[in-house]
């Protein structure tokens, strides 16, 4: 069974400008998360996708974070502008209810580094 | 709102020990805990899942436990190399979300 894939795998950009980044998770599971991790802390919910509507995009700072999963499979979760406390790691996972552990699978991250 | 807890946030151990890694949570009605280990600059690769039903699991060399009604997880790992030096994360899922709500992690070192 294939992970979860992301990439890329590292970014830097200057503060102000936009990022994207993209994930594909396992095949057949139905949900996708975003998670931010700021060094050393835990990772932190940033929106969750069912198929391809939101279920949870409470502590996404809209104003210039957003996300999308088209046809319930790929997504991608854009910056624009970034600033400065943006930069961490953000991970992707994705689940299915039909895994009777209902556990997560994560992917490698994308390192995003705002100078 | 569920809130984890990880005790201690850094360990270090001389290679061969016996060591516990322990989580805390706020919110008991839970659906299940998983534990999993990050290595620098990579995500996260799960070690072992527990169901709210179940009182533990193992896997080789780890074994961990779950007590639900005092808000309780333990990560024992046996026998300690070199190898497993990597930062550990609890994370729950509860019955009212459908998300994993993270611990901070315990960075653990295994010195030769």
């Amino acid at each position: 069974e294939a992970g979860v894939a992301q990439s890329p795998r590292y970014k830097i950009i200057e503060k102000r400008q936009s990022v994207a980044f993209w994930c594909n998770p396992i095949s057949g599971h139905a949900t996708l998360y975003w998670y931010q991790q700021i060094l050393g802390q835990g990772p932190k919910l940033l929106i969750q996708f069912q198929n391809n509507g939101v279920v949870d995009d409470s502590q996404l700072p809209k104003d210039r974070f957003s996300a999308e999963r088209l046809k319930g499979v790929d997504s991608t979760l854009k910056i624009q502008p970034a600033k400065l406390e943006d930069s961490a790691v953000y991970l992707c996972a994705s689940s299915s209810s039909r895994d009777t552990n209902y556990g997560y699978t994560f992917g490698s991250g994308t390192r995003l580094t705002v100078v | 709102k569920q809130e984890v807890t990880q005790i201690p946030a850094a360990l270090s151990v001389p290679e061969g020990e016996n060591l516990v890694l322990n989580c805390s949570f706020t919110d008991s009605a839970i659906y299940n805990l998983q534990w999993f280990r990050q290595d620098p600059g990579k995500g996260l690769t799960s070690l072992l899942l527990i169901q709210s039903s179940q009182r533990e699991q193992t896997s080789g060399r780890l074994n961990a436990s779950l007590d639900k009604s005092s808000g309780r997880s333990t990560l024992y790992i046996a026998a300690s190399q070199p190898g497993d030096s990597a930062t550990y994360l609890c994370a729950v899922r509860d019955n009212y979300g459908q998300n994993f709500v993270f611990g901070p992690g315990t960075r653990l070192s295994v010195l030769p």
